[in-house]
């Protein structure tokens, strides 16, 4: 299975500083139809888990424009140009090319 | 307005069985992918079943292999799980998860399944 390495685990930020959390697959991402499908999700207290990323960097609908994804290969990030008090919660990146699909273990974002 | 609504968790002894259901509306159910993914109490995520709705094509995480079946019906837009050989380790939320572009985009509440003697 591929695995997803996350960091860092826990990621306390001022409001209105910039935030950055890595993700690291074992293996390479890139699909049969020459896509990489590597995700993003973000899951606020208490909800359900979020889309926010898909294929490295398409922001899904209604997604602010203060969260970008990037990268190749086996190494992406996700990126919160400005952090608002909303944005607290658990981001997980995650692996859809290779069965099984496969996350990270979670990035804890909190407000310093 | 995609909307997916789980139910049929609860409380079941070791060993024993559980049929989670997934009432999806919103979106035509017949042609996209549809996943269960899973979250322990104060754990992470893990997907845990895919179905190809056109074909029955699916697909599990080893852990559940033999245990759990996937299933859909497109006439009722609904996606289950049968939960059989139930353990502790399977104790956690069962989230319905439609499937789109390489992930998973729309997810429901949640119905959460405690094994437990």
């Amino acid at each position: 299975d591929v695995v997803m390495t996350q960091s860092p685990l826990s990621l306390p930020v001022t409001l209105g500083q910039p935030a950055s959390i890595s993700c690291r697959s074992s293996q390479g991402l890139v699909n049969n139809d020459g896509n990489i499908y590597l995700n993003w999700y973000q899951q606020r207290p208490g909800q359900s888990p979020r889309r926010l990323i898909y294929k490295i960097s398409n922001r899904d609908s209604g997604v602010p424009d203060r969260f970008s994804g990037s990268g190749s290969g086996t190494d992406f990030t996700l990126k919160i140009s400005r952090v608002e008090a909303e944005d607290i919660g658990i981001y997980y990146c995650m692996q859809g090319t290779h069965w099984p699909y496969t996350f990270g273990q979670g990035t804890k974002l909190e407000i310093k | 307005e995609v909307q997916l609504v789980e139910s049929g968790g609860g409380l079941v002894q070791p060993g024993g069985s559980l049929r989670l259901s997934c009432l999806a509306s919103g979106f035509t159910f017949g042609n996209d992918w549809m996943s269960w993914v899973r979250q322990a109490p104060g754990k992470g995520l893990e997907w845990v079943a895919n179905i190809k709705q056109r074909g029955g094509e699916t697909y599990y995480v080893d852990s559940v292999k033999g245990r759990f079946t996937i299933s859909g019906d497109n006439a009722k837009n609904s996606l289950y799980l049968q939960l059989n050989s139930l353990g502790a380790e399977d104790t956690a939320t069962y989230y319905c998860v439609r499937n789109s572009n390489g992930g998973l985009d729309y997810w429901g509440q949640g119905t959460l399944v405690t094994v437990s003697s």
